[in-house]
């Protein structure tokens, strides 16, 4: 009930096009839904996070779409770039405590 | 302002052995998690202190212990090293209370 299930475990997109990352978890305890960003050898970045209660949050080119009732979350990254290729991180916790990580998934982005 | 820093950047250290890890957060951050990421998957949590007391502790050995001082720096111990403890370690700090943590660059470890 601990885990948050991520998908596609990678993802190539062409330059200008969407990527679209997509999680689930079980534990409705859940309150908090944060999306990092990592580059190998590099500690993960927080690019976006949204609350339950919002269905939708968008900064910059990146969206995260929520569905409470179905327990699902997606990031969405519009005009990808080859500069955002890295592995993105879903994730949850609830009351400001541990992060609970999906598996990843590495995206690349082709020129 | 500085984010979150740890030490060493690298280590590498022979099985059986003891390694301590160091992290200090974000100035005005009270709260200090550490998490181990192995090569290809996400981070997992470890530890998480506030106020030098130890508020969550993850599924780990023993062998795993964490201390935080007074001025919020944290240290992560590990003795008895496996192989299996070859991995990515990483320190996230955050404002008690608030759910935003933020990340260090870690420390690599290779348990050889």
């Amino acid at each position: 009930q601990q885990q948050v299930k991520q998908s596609p475990q990678s993802l190539i997109v062409q330059k200008g096009g969407i990527s679209i990352i997509n999680c689930a978890y079980e534990n409705t305890a859940f309150d908090y839904f944060p999306w990092y960003q990592q580059f190998p050898g590099k500690g993960p970045a927080l690019l976006i996070a949204i609350r339950p209660d919002v269905s939708e949050k968008k900064e910059g080119r990146f969206t995260i779409s929520f569905n409470k009732s179905a327990k699902q979350f997606s990031l969405h990254i519009m005009d990808s770039q080859p500069g955002d290729s890295a592995t993105y991180f879903c994730a949850a916790s609830s009351e400001g405590g541990k992060l609970i990580f999906g598996q990843g998934t590495e995206l690349s982005v082709k020129p | 302002d500085a984010g979150v820093t740890q030490s060493p950047t690298h280590l590498i250290k022979t099985r059986g052995q003891h390694v301590t890890l160091r992290c200090s957060p974000i100035s005005g951050h009270k709260s200090v998690s550490w998490y181990q990421q192995v090569l290809g998957q996400g981070p997992q949590f470890i530890f998480q202190y506030y106020e030098k007391e130890e508020r969550g502790r993850g599924n780990f050995p023993d062998r795993f212990s964490a201390r935080q001082f007074p001025n919020y720096s944290s240290e992560l111990n590990v003795n008895a090293l496996l192989l299996g403890d070859s991995a990515l370690y990483l320190c996230a700090s955050s404002f008690w209370g608030q759910e935003t943590q933020y990340f260090g660059p870690g420390t690599r470890l290779l348990v050889l």
